[in-house]
Order: C-alpha cells, then structure tokens, then sequence
C-alpha cells in the first residue's frame, strides 16, 4: 500500500513565523501535491511537483512555497505565517503523467497560526 | 476553467435509509472522475473512479454513473450504515498531471 506521511498532526504557530511542512511517499511517485481544505470550500492546489526540483503553483500559491529536493519528499513552506494561513493541509502523491490515477493522501497537518 | 459542484450538508440518514449525494461538473475534453471519502481525523481516501462517459465505479456498495450528457457523476448507496458517516467529496482531473479539482464536500451523519 502506499503511504504518504505528513511529519505532524498539529501544529501550531505565531504570526510571521517561516513554517515548514513536510511530506514523505513511499511508493516512488513522481507527482506529489499540496492542498488545503477549509469547511465549504473543499480541497484548493497549492502547488505540484512533478519530478525532482521541478515545482508548478496551483489555484492559491500566494503566501506559499515548495521544495522538491528529492524524490520522496516534498515541503510546503510558508514564508511568513498569516493567521489567514489557519487550516488543514493535505499532502499527496500520484504515478507520473497518468491522468486517471487517483491521488493517494497523507492524514492531513492541522496547522493553527495564532 | 474546471469546476466541480456537489450538494451541500450534512445530509443526516437514518441506518439501512439510501444514500444519494449530486455532483454535477464543468470541464472541457473528456476528465476522469472520483468520489473520495473522508473519515474523521484521516486523509481522503479513493471510494470510486470512472475515467469514460458510461464507466460504472463502484465499491463498498457505493455506485455512481459518469453521465456525460447531463455532466453528472451522482454517489448512490442503497443502505447506509453508521460507518458511512464521513465526509465525501467529489473531484474531475481535466489534465495529464492528473491534478483533481474537488467539489466542496459534503458531510453525511448516519444515525442508528
């Protein structure tokens, strides 16, 4: 099975601090995502990567940036923590150009900024 | 662009009640479709696809029909059970990343 860890359940966080999340897939996927889900409005792309270093903004990439360094792992980075930044992120990972794949998710970092 | 509308919530069934939630969407060429469902506390997880217009998914009793036609994917359940409750969400990937646009969800409370 494959399984996609997220390094925390929770976190939490002061405004303006640089906050990391991070993302690991052990199935050897070449797509990997970030989302963020908030009641009522569903799940919104923050950025994919698909391939190593390679990176592509979603629908809502402002205030956000990525590291794909290696394969495996992904980082969401949030440069300056916004208290509009509250919210659930999900990480996911797919098989490379493959449209009809589905998605295979991370249980979700819960990430409060106070 | 693409987009995806779902019926709103919760939806509150009592058990062995049927279970029908809409998704209708927008998208140019031909997408794929799924329904994810999301436990509480867990990740989204596949509950079905349907990658042509006509493709039947179906799993865990759960069924939907990609109806080109009416640009629908509805998810229909004959007889819920109080483990169904979640939150589901419907999505179209449109592109060869497969990226998923998702609806909003809709969140499901099965009584016994």
């Amino acid at each position: 099975d494959v399984k996609v860890t997220q390094s925390s359940r929770y976190l939490v966080k002061r405004t303006g601090e640089k906050v990391f999340l991070e993302c690991v897939q052990d199935m050897d996927h070449e797509n990997m995502f970030w989302y963020r889900q908030d009641p009522g409005l569903g799940l919104r792309l923050i950025y994919f990567s698909y391939d190593v270093k390679m990176k592509e903004k979603g629908d809502i990439p402002e205030g956000y940036s990525v590291s794909r360094e290696k394969k495996e792992r992904f980082s969401l980075i949030l440069e300056s923590a916004s208290t509009n930044q509250t919210s659930m992120y999900l990480c996911a990972s797919s098989p490379g150009a493959r449209p009809h794949s589905p998605l295979h998710f991370g249980n979700g970092t819960r990430l409060t900024v106070t | 662009g693409d987009s995806v509308t779902q019926m709103e919530g919760p939806v509150t069934l009592s058990e062995e009640a049927f279970l029908t939630i809409n998704c209708t969407y927008t998208a140019t060429g031909y997408p794929s479709l799924f329904w994810y469902v999301q436990y509480p506390g867990e990740g989204l997880q596949l509950l079905l696809k349907a990658t042509k217009a006509d493709d039947k998914g179906s799993n865990k009793g759960f069924e939907a029909t990609y109806r080109k036609e009416t640009t629908s994917f509805h998810l229909e359940k004959g007889s819920v059970q109080v483990s169904d409750s979640a939150v589901y969400f419907c999505a179209l990937s449109g592109d060869s990343w497969g990226k998923l646009q998702f609806g909003a969800g809709t969140q499901v409370v099965v009584t016994p």
